[in-house]
């Protein structure tokens, strides 16, 4: 079974620039979350999706949204963007929401660099 | 709203060594807690979980972690490491009513591996 794809792996964009990740999640997982991993803060907690709607947002201005598709897949955008966007960004997938006890399966993530 | 504490940044270990990593967390309500490891340039998988049930468990590649309810703790250990361990460890807790915080990381400990 193929595992959480996510494209592309790196990206480099300048300040002010809007970015589109993407995410595939394991075939039958119904729930995508979304992380940002920086240095300085670690883990941080994006927003999670589950059958097209979005269940659970975390601490992220306005500017970062996302969206999952009827086929489970889900984008990832970020408008207007600051040099403190520059992370590796991480989709995991589940096969049930957040909160039972199904594990996260991730990709490898997207390293976006802002410059 | 939970939090994990990872108490070291960074530990370092002779091969075939015993290891032991520290993981404290702190909520209001009853958890899930994982253990996730990252090899470079990757994303993370899961190691192992607690549930509920029995306090010990046991995971892949050797390690095992405990569940101490009144420490608030979920060690990480495995009895003898190898050169291949060196990875980057995420501790991390999830409520089981399906908060809105998604998975609460640790900020992880490296293990470095010496021979």
């Amino acid at each position: 079974k193929a595992g959480v794809t996510q494209t592309p792996r790196y990206l480099i964009k300048t300040r002010g620039q809007q970015v589109t990740l993407s995410c595939s999640p394991i075939s039958g997982h119904r729930s995508v979350s979304w992380y940002q991993q920086t240095p300085g803060q670690g883990l941080q907690f994006l927003f999670e999706y589950f059958s097209e709607t979005q269940r659970n947002k975390g601490n992220f201005p306005g500017r970062f949204s996302g969206r999952q598709f009827s086929n489970s897949r889900s984008e990832m955008n970020v408008s207007t963007l600051e040099l403190g966007d520059s992370a590796l960004y991480l989709c995991a997938s589940s096969l049930g929401a957040g909160g039972d006890n199904s594990p996260l399966h991730f990709g490898n993530g997207t390293r976006l660099t802002v410059t | 709203a939970q939090s994990v504490t990872q108490l070291d940044s960074q530990v370092p270990v002779f091969e075939e060594a015993p290891v032991e990593l520290r993981c404290n967390y702190s909520s209001s309500v009853s958890v899930y807690l994982f253990w996730y490891v990252q090899y470079p340039n990757q994303g993370l998988q899961l190691l192992l979980k607690y549930l509920s049930g029995s306090t010990l468990v046991k995971g892949i590649n050797g390690f095992e972690a405990e569940f101490n309810k009144s420490q608030t703790s979920f060690h990480l250990r495995k009895p003898s490491v190898h050169i291949s361990d060196t990875a980057e460890y995420f501790c991390a807790v999830s409520d089981h009513g399906g908060g809105a915080d998604g998975l609460t990381f640790g900020k992880g400990t490296h293990l470095i591996i010496q021979p």
